[in-house]
């Protein structure tokens, strides 16, 4: 089982639309966990990061997360045909033997805004 | 805001030279440094670990003699692909964490190996 899994799409929504990205994770012990943005031929770049369970949310951004689902989401609401790109989901994995954390992301997924 | 700076951006070598990349942390002290290759449509694969003064932690099926990770001081990590050949190929990029500045990443270096 991959320790993080995304569907790769591409995922298309029309301009205006609500744009949802979804990510599981098989590490009960993580504890952060990233939503980044990766244009075509540049490095990822942060949209943002979630601790706690629930809700939150930034701009027209906002992200979900379910510990006990091992589940985390991202909504894009009035989606732009600048936000076509893929979106990758990290997550920290512990290493139990010293602590040390590692970031490890999902094979991404693709979103097309249509205009 | 943390910012790293990477460097080459893109680099042509021929099969069986040497190719070093660079990154540096430029307002922050990067404890842990974090090498990640990523193949055309496929996803970020971390390849090693590093903290600083310590030998970096290869993650399972990398080469260590190939991929030689040094990270001497807090601000400066470097990556050498040793004897490259084409199957090396690819886009490689450092992320730095330290200092609360979460994990940071360079801008990448496209890597083409002929």
């Amino acid at each position: 089982q991959k320790e993080v899994e995304q569907n790769s799409g591409p995922l298309s929504v029309p301009e205006g639309a609500i744009a949802s990205l979804n990510c599981t994770y098989s590490d009960q012990g993580s504890q952060s966990f990233f939503w980044y943005r990766q244009y075509s031929g540049k490095s990822p770049e942060l949209i943002m990061f979630i601790y706690s369970n629930g809700d939150k949310e930034d701009g027209r951004f906002t992200a979900q997360l379910n510990k006990a689902s091992q589940y985390v989401s991202l909504l894009i609401r009035d989606s732009q045909p600048s936000d076509s790109a893929t979106y990758l989901c990290a997550v920290t994995v512990t290493f139990m033997n010293t602590g040390f954390q590692k970031l490890v992301f999902g094979t991404g997924t693709r979103l097309l805004v249509s205009p | 805001g943390a910012v790293v700076s990477q460097h080459p951006s893109r680099v042509i070598c021929k099969s069986g030279t040497s190719v070093k990349i660079e990154c540096r942390s430029l307002d922050f002290q990067a404890t842990t440094m974090f090498w990640y290759r990523q193949f055309p449509k496929q996803s970020l694969m971390l390849m090693a670990t590093s903290n600083e003064g310590s030998k970096a932690t290869y993650e399972q099926g990398v080469e260590k003699d190939k991929f030689l990770i040094n990270h001497a001081s807090l601000t400066l990590s470097t990556l050498t692909v040793t004897s490259a050949h084409p199957e090396d190929s690819s886009f490689y990029i450092c992320s730095a964490r330290g200092g609360g500045a979460g994990y940071t990443f360079g801008s990448g270096t496209r890597l083409t190996v002929v």
